[in-house]
């Protein structure tokens, strides 16, 4: 068990260009969740992928955001043409959701995200 | 909609002491979990410990407990025996329903243990 990995670490881009994160979760977890974390504050949701079905979107997701999870496996996020306000740690967990099961989130390392 | 508070935006304890970090939570469902997650300063989120709302115990693992108090909404943790590196962020997060996705999140209390 290798826990949810996240790729890049960190990332800086000039404003308007695209960015897109990868996240491999646990192997055997059939839940996939995105948040967004600002300075000071604790994750707010995103969105959250049960295998490879998106199920919830937040309205933080603006048009400008688009996340996948091709064949229920890994899942990248991307966001086009961004903004300063963008800037922030995107976190990826994932969860083995079964009857019974207490569903813990487990999280990667985050990626940091800065728009110039 | 569901809504977690953290009062404490800073903590210091002595090593070696025990600290108890609030939480209190409002929601409208029955069925309900609780964690706790550590976020250090590489920002990694950790978790340690997990109470469902019909759980009749307190959580404990290690050196960590849950006091669950149901009716006054409140899920504090408790650290026994602090140590140095137990200084970081610490998140309190609540999922509502039986099987929904999404966690909501407090803002959190910043530990520091002094040696």
């Amino acid at each position: 068990d290798t826990g949810v990995s996240q790729d890049p670490r960190h990332k800086i881009t000039k404003r308007g260009q695209n960015v897109t994160f990868r996240c491999d979760p646990i192997s055997e977890h059939n839940r996939l969740y995105w948040y967004r974390q600002t300075l000071g504050q604790g994750p707010e949701f995103l969105t959250y992928f049960q295998n490879e079905a998106q199920l919830e979107k937040s309205r933080l997701l603006s048009d400008r955001f688009s996340a996948e999870r091709p064949k229920g496996s890994f899942s990248t996020l991307e966001i086009q043409r961004t903004e300063q306000g963008d800037s922030a740690m995107y976190l990826c967990a994932s969860s083995l959701d079964r009857f019974g099961a207490k569903n813990i989130q487990y999280f990667g390392a985050g990626t940091r995200l800065s728009v110039l | 909609a569901q809504k977690i508070t953290q009062t404490q935006p800073g903590m210091f304890v002595q090593e070696k002491e025990a600290v108890t970090l609030d939480c209190t939570y409002d929601t409208s469902d029955q069925s309900y979990g609780l964690f706790w997650y550590k976020q250090p300063s590489s920002g990694e989120m950790i978790f340690l410990i997990y109470q469902g709302s019909y759980d009749e115990q307190n959580a404990t693992e290690g050196r960590y407990s849950l006091n669950f108090q149901k009716a006054r909404k409140s899920a504090n943790l408790v650290i026994s025996a602090s140590q140095l590196g137990d200084s970081a962020m610490y998140f309190c997060a609540m999922r509502e329903g039986g099987r929904a996705g999404k966690s909501t999140f407090g803002d959190g209390t910043t530990l520091t243990v002094k040696p």
